[in-house]
């Protein structure tokens, strides 16, 4: 079945504690992003990826890294957590560049205490 | 860069009415405008599409205009239904192009009334 693996689904960590949200898909897309849903804020990107060893800072990347050293994976790290950084994140991709559908993956619900 | 306005941010309609979101974005070279629909606790799916050589397409219930002048485009829902209360995202993009990115309005959540 063609689709976006992310995970964990539920996170809760401490201030300062490296973590990494990881995103996997099937489907061989060159393209791949990452989002953070916050109330009243809709879908912001933090990075993405046009395709292996590429990526590109998105509208809010303060705070977050990523990787792309296969097409497949593309995790997101958070170096040290802050507080402002509980969201809900979602993974994308799509076969390639951002005009064609998006797919995403199941989100993941952070919290920073 | 671009930008993406989308009104309204709420919108409560009687079950079987329609529904209409409406949404503007400032970068005249956009050419690809989705419509994405995000029920509650799952993941946003796309509903519509539109590239901007078209100025309008349906999909049963469901349908998008584009105004390629006025840059704005809008969702259209007739006859709504109980499983049509989401929240639905618009966006648009450029695309071919080494900074591309996708840009998302913030959202109308939609409920339908019994």
């Amino acid at each position: 079945e063609a689709q976006v693996t992310q995970n964990p689904r539920y996170l809760i960590t401490v201030t300062g504690k490296k973590l990494t949200v990881t995103c996997s898909q099937n489907m061989n897309h060159e393209y791949m992003s990452w989002y953070r849903q916050d109330p009243g804020l809709g879908l912001r990107q933090i990075y993405y990826s046009m395709n292996v060893e590429v990526t590109d800072k998105g509208d809010v990347p303060e705070g977050y890294k990523v990787s792309r050293k296969e097409k497949r994976n593309f995790p997101l790290i958070l170096e040290s957590p802050s507080p402002n950084q509980t969201s809900l994140y979602f993974c994308a991709s799509s076969i390639r560049v951002t005009n064609e559908k998006l797919f995403f993956g199941s989100g993941t619900q952070l919290s920073v205490l | 860069g671009e930008n993406v306005e989308q009104h309204p941010s709420t919108l409560s309609v009687q079950e079987g009415d329609s529904a209409v979101i409406k949404c503007t974005y400032s970068d005249s070279a956009s050419n690809y405008f989705p419509w994405y629909k995000q029920e509650l606790g799952k993941r946003p799916q796309l509903i519509i599409d539109i590239r901007s050589n078209v100025g309008e397409k349906k999909d049963q219930r469901i349908a998008v205009t584009l105004n390629k002048t006025a840059k704005h485009f809008s969702l259209h829902i007739t006859e709504t239904q109980p499983e049509d209360s989401a929240v639905y995202f618009c966006a648009a993009s450029i695309g071919w192009n080494r900074d591309d990115k996708i840009i998302f309005g913030k959202g109308t959540r939609l409920h339908i009334l019994p």
